[in-house]
């Protein structure tokens, strides 16, 4: 069962450490949205990418926050310095192409513990 | 800009009991994509359903049905005779289908559906 994989599902990091989320698509989609769903809330958009390009990342904070889908291997999302607020689950999803007109598959998400 | 409005934070129903989760849209497309994913206890995302704004048809899918109406920008979603696996946060959301959308979705914040035996 070729699904979207998250790694790692858990991840702990102490405040000010490094974190990297990783997710691999389906089989056969180039295109990448990576989500937030912090406590209590829904999910926010966060970026969306293509292999080697990010499209859009209207939805990343400022700062601390990356985002990168190489040409070989998974997408990455990287959170430098991370704060107690960064603590949520990311989600990716995948998609055969960039629009609406399909649906996104999720993988189980990460979910990031800033102690 | 768009919105999603689920306005059922949480609804508990004992089994056997149908329920409906209410799904309010704002979007100034008029061609767009509605969705319903479902979220169960161990945290994953299971897609449900796509509906785009041309296709007003209701639509089932076992115990399931869906009902689309542009007039009052909803996409509300039954569940009949409902059963405990059923419970989860369900979320309602919309993908744009204008040029600077690419297909992200705007999710409703979720409504929590609890079912009892």
């Amino acid at each position: 069962n070729a699904g979207v994989m998250q790694n790692p599902r858990h991840l702990v990091r102490r405040r000010g450490q490094e974190a990297r989320l990783r997710c691999s698509p389906m089989k056969g989609h180039s295109h990448v949205y990576w989500y937030r769903q912090l406590p209590e809330e829904g999910l926010k958009f966060m970026v969306y990418l293509q292999k080697e390009n990010i499209i859009d990342e209207s939805g990343m904070p400022k700062e601390r926050f990356s985002a990168e889908f190489p040409k070989e291997g998974p997408s990455i999302l990287r959170i430098q310095q991370v704060v107690r607020g960064d603590s949520a689950a990311y989600f990716c999803a995948s998609s055969p192409i960039g629009t609406g007109k399909y649906e996104q598959y999720f993988g189980p998400g990460t979910r990031l513990t800033v102690t | 800009a768009q919105k999603v409005t689920q306005a059922q934070t949480e609804i508990s129903v004992v089994e056997k009991e149908d329920v409906t989760l209410d799904c309010v849209y704002e979007t100034r497309d008029t061609t767009y994509y509605l969705f319903w994913y479902k979220q169960p206890p161990s945290g994953e995302l299971v897609f449900l359903i796509r509906r785009n704004s041309f296709d007003e048809q209701n639509e089932i899918s076992g115990r399931y049905s869906w009902n689309f109406q542009k007039s009052t920008s909803s996409f509300n979603f039954t569940i009949t005779a409902s059963q405990v696996v059923d419970s989860a946060v369900y979320f309602c959301a919309l993908s744009e289908a204008g040029g600077t959308s690419y297909g992200k979705l705007t999710f409703g914040q979720g409504t929590i559906l609890t079912v009892h035996p």
